[in-house]
């Protein structure tokens, strides 16, 4: 059972380089989500997906873009990476909003 | 503002020692509160959901119990395994699209 898998685990850039990380989740889950957690600092949703094909913004969603083509797989982009989207980044999805969100183990990522 | 706080940020036990984390939480109509365990280099990790006050939750060492302000998680003779930490997340009922996680308390227990 492999759950939430996100890819990669580690990544440094340099300011201004672009990346994207993947989710995919094998739960056939409608509900998907990206996340960072910063120290101090709770859990922080950047965006959210209600289903393929559909994107909505969370809390902290600006530098940040995502895409949902296929149901399994939610991706967040950075177009222009600043240090102060240095971070753990999250994935997690869930059966529905208000249900049990399951988590991928994290990237790791710092920006120079 | 909805917003969730957890105390203490760092507890240390001894073995065997019973103790209970918090969390606090002010959100317009509160749907669903949420713990979750995380460890170290891993992502957070479901343990419960309580909906309405007055609810609680066991399992093996832990007991999580909610009312209208807050929510605790009792831990009873911890063990060195029990490590970790704990996150709470509410979710509200008017934007249920939105979830408000605490900063965590992170619980060492020593043998």
């Amino acid at each position: 059972n492999a759950g939430v898998t996100q890819t990669p685990k580690f990544r440094v850039l340099k300011t201004g380089q672009s990346m994207t990380l993947l989710c995919a989740q094998d739960m056939n889950h409608e509900y998907m989500y990206w996340y960072r957690q910063d120290p101090g600092m709770g859990l922080r949703l950047i965006h959210y997906s209600v289903g393929e094909g559909t994107t909505a913004k969370g809390e902290v969603p600006d530098g940040y873009n995502v895409s949902r083509l296929k149901k399994q797989n939610f991706l967040l982009g950075l177009e222009s990476a600043a240090p102060s989207q240095t971070s753990v980044y999250f994935c997690a999805s869930s059966y529905s909003f208000g249900n049990i969100q399951y988590f991928g183990a994290g990237t790791r990522l710092s920006v120079l | 503002e909805d917003q969730v706080t957890q105390s203490p940020e760092a507890l240390r036990l001894q073995e065997g020692e019973s103790s209970s984390l918090n969390c606090s939480y002010t959100v317009s109509g509160l749907r669903g509160l949420f713990w979750y365990r995380q460890d170290p280099g891993k992502g957070p990790e479901f343990l419960f959901t309580l909906y309405s006050a007055g609810e609680e939750k066991e399992k093996e060492r832990l007991k999580a119990t909610l009312t209208k302000k807050e929510s605790f998680l009792h831990i009873t003779a911890p063990k060195p395994e029990d490590s970790a930490t704990y996150l709470c997340a509410v979710q509200a009922r008017i934007n249920f699209n939105k979830f408000y996680f605490g900063s965590g308390t992170k619980l060492n227990v020593k043998p």
